[in-house]
């Protein structure tokens, strides 16, 4: 079965930091660009960053741009996205897509609270 | 620039719901936009894909199509199931990255 689980997801103050993961069954996960989205409760699905398949190239919203990282380890079928210089606007439920022509699998999402 | 979609649409049980999708030449006008549902308390799943097909599952009522750049999700003989919030995400080649609509709130009356 195609899974995706997100981990890492806890209550950090402003301006800490905090790395998330997101392990990948069931696909052969380095074939695949894959992203992270996130979504305050109750409000609209934002996409925040994708890496190629070879981790070789990525993307980011200009949101995140120069406090986020996206990485990926093949040979551990795992997506991770570390995230610096927290704020409030960071508090959302974070999920891990797969991309194949759109965001085709998603993970359940972990929550990250920013707040002090 | 990003996509455009109305915030609430009702319609009533078996009547048909066409939901749009507003974009441009860089975002729908250039691949085309896909389509989420997601109901409450639940991850997003997938209902068209960019090129309008629609993964295996998912039911021939719903149906998407493209006009310029601007993106329609039509939903036949609405069933109270269908009640959620759809979304619609395209790749938008001036970031470069991914675009995903503010989201609209069906409700099925």
């Amino acid at each position: 079965e195609v899974q995706l689980a997100e981990s890492g997801g806890d209550l950090v103050q402003p301006g800490g930091s905090l790395r998330l993961s997101c392990a990948a069954s069931g696909f052969t996960f380095q074939n695949y660009w894959m992203h992270w989205v996130r979504q305050v409760p109750g409000k609209g699905l934002v996409w925040v960053s994708s890496v190629r398949g070879d981790g070789r190239d990525a993307n980011y919203a200009v949101s995140v741009r120069g406090r986020f990282t996206i990485s990926r380890d093949n040979a551990k079928n795992t997506l991770f996205l570390q995230m610096n210089s927290l704020t409030a606007e960071d508090t959302a439920i974070y999920y891990c897509a797969r991309e194949a022509d759109s965001f085709d699998i998603w993970g359940q999402g972990t929550m990250v609270t920013v707040s002090s | 620039a990003g996509l455009t979609q109305p915030p609430s649409v009702s319609k009533g049980l078996g009547q048909t719901a066409t939901l749009t999708c507003t974009g441009n030449s860089d975002t729908v006008g250039d691949q085309g936009a896909a389509w989420l549902q997601q109901h409450q308390g639940h991850p997003p799943k997938v209902l068209s894909y960019r090129n309008g097909n629609r993964p295996s599952g998912i039911s021939q009522r719903f149906s998407a199509s493209r006009s310029g750049t601007t993106a329609s999700l039509t939903i036949t003989e609405l069933q109270p199931e269908d009640e959620a919030d759809y979304y619609c995400s395209a790749y938008d080649r001036s970031i470069p990255g991914w675009v995903i609509g503010g989201g609209t709130k069906l409700t099925v009356l």
